[in-house]
């Protein structure tokens, strides 16, 4: 089957600058993560999607970063405006149960 | 490809030899344990799992341990071979509360 795709795979803005991540997961998953993993660390968890409907958003900086997943199926991931610490990989992963699958990522990086 | 983490522990294992990484939890209520492996460039990928009403699960050359009177697990590797080469990061949950992840710990494999 095939895998969580992302794009891009990386991107270079200056800070205040906008940008934006596109995912789509696996066929067929009903839930949708998006991660952030800063150099060094482990993920860490900004939204998960059921279907259309937010579950958790309670670590999303929703003074800069927004979601959505309008249809239930791909997801895009907004941040406006980017800060310099805004600069790590942000994973999508998807999961029909407890198992969860990741995307490659994409890189950001803010100067 | 880019690295996951510059600064994480790092465990240096000869090519055959037996792995063992190791991980502290934070949270005593988490029930639901993980154990993912992170090549560089790509998305962390699923290894193996156990549940807090087990203490031990064996899968392909993999095996989890969990010590749950010391928030212990550990993750041990029969035979590591050049591919095992990736960082390794724990996560833990309770119910349908978002995934936590470890610090992670970088194995090297020496050819």
């Amino acid at each position: 089957e095939a895998g969580v795709a992302q794009s891009p795979r990386y991107k270079i803005i200056e800070k205040r600058q906008s940008v934006a991540f596109w995912c789509n997961p696996i066929s067929g998953h009903a839930t949708l993560y998006w991660y952030q993993q800063i150099l060094g660390q482990g993920p860490k968890l900004l939204i998960q999607f059921q279907n259309n409907g937010v579950v958790d958003d309670s670590q999303l900086p929703k003074d800069r970063f927004s979601a959505e997943r309008l249809k239930g199926v791909d997801s895009t991931l907004k941040i406006q405006p980017a800060k310099l610490e805004d600069s790590a990989v942000y994973l999508c992963a998807s999961s029909s149960n407890y198992e969860q699958y990741f995307g490659p990522g994409t890189r950001l990086t803010v100067t | 490809g880019e690295s996951v983490g510059l600064h994480l522990p790092t465990l240096s294992v000869q090519e055959g030899d037996n792995s063992i990484i190791n991980c502290a939890y934070s949270n005593s209520a988490s029930d639901y344990f993980i154990w993912y492996k992170q090549e560089s460039g790509k998305g962390p990928q699923f290894i193996i799992d156990i549940r807090s009403n087990m203490d031990k699960r064996q899968g392909q050359r993999v095996t989890v341990l969990l010590n749950k009177t010391v928030k212990h697990l550990s993750l041990q590797i029969a035979a590591t071979q050049p591919g095992d080469s990736a960082v390794y990061f724990c996560a833990e949950n309770r119910g349908n509360t978002p995934l936590v992840f470890g610090k992670g710990t970088r194995l090297s494999v020496i050819a």
